[in-house]
């Protein structure tokens, strides 16, 4: 399964746009990015998945470059309530047993 | 949309005892049920992967014989923390995974005194 790398902390205030880069240069050809949203003493949330270029939702933008070694989580106007730890992950997609593992993930702290 | 409990959400047990933890799909099957821990601080770490009806897979270094899983349903599977101790505190999380639905569960905080 590939490894990822992410920043371990970001700061950012209400308002900004956050965007946090995740290394993945092992990725393989059948992989998906995912990525997770932590709050403290809960179970992770789902918040994006994508293969190639961009994907948007309700809640985030995810970038994935050509080469696909690396995806940018855009979280845009951030709030309070965004203070969590993102993780970034990269496996094979949904259609097959989807074992999840977690890197160190990126502590993002959104000040007011 | 899907949800996945887990119960009970905290527990406090005495060192020496043995703990069940419950996870359960809601409203999907889950064919396969990962199970994570996480101490505090620290990222998630996955434990083992359990098919129903089959034997669970463990990680290395986890003991397959302290942490009995059990997947015997669709919609349940347990973990037991057999004769715990201290360092077994931790949180425990739960990942059921059924077709295209794949989710976690909202944790159990384990404290063993």
């Amino acid at each position: 399964l590939a490894k990822t790398t992410q920043p371990i902390s970001m700061d950012s205030y209400e308002g900004q746009e956050v965007n946090i880069t995740c290394s993945h240069n092992n990725i393989a050809t059948n992989d998906y990015i995912t990525w997770y949203q932590q709050f403290p003493s809960q179970g992770p949330r789902f918040i994006i998945q994508g293969y190639k270029t961009k994907v948007t939702n309700e809640v985030a933008s995810l970038f994935i470059p050509a080469d696909r070694k690396s995806s940018t989580l855009s979280l845009p106007r951030v709030s309070l309530s965004d203070t969590a730890v993102y993780y970034c992950l990269v496996g094979a997609g949904m259609d097959s047993s989807y074992k999840l593992i977690f890197g160190s993930g990126t502590r993002l702290l959104v000040r007011p | 949309g899907a949800v996945v409990s887990q119960h009970p959400s905290r527990v406090i047990c005495k060192s020496g005892t043995s703990v069940k933890i419950e996870c359960r799909s809601l409203d999907f099957q889950a064919t396969t049920m990962f199970w994570y821990r996480q101490f505090p601080k620290q990222s998630l770490m996955l434990m083992a992967t359990s098919n129903e009806g089959s034997k669970a897979t463990y990680e290395q270094g986890v003991e397959k014989d302290k942490f009995l899983i059990n997947h015997a349903s669709l919609t349940l599977s347990t973990l037991t923390v057999t004769s715990a101790h201290p360092e077994d505190s931790s949180f425990y999380i739960c990942n059921a995974l059924g077709g295209s639905e794949q989710y976690f569960g909202p944790g159990t905080r384990l404290t063993v005194t």
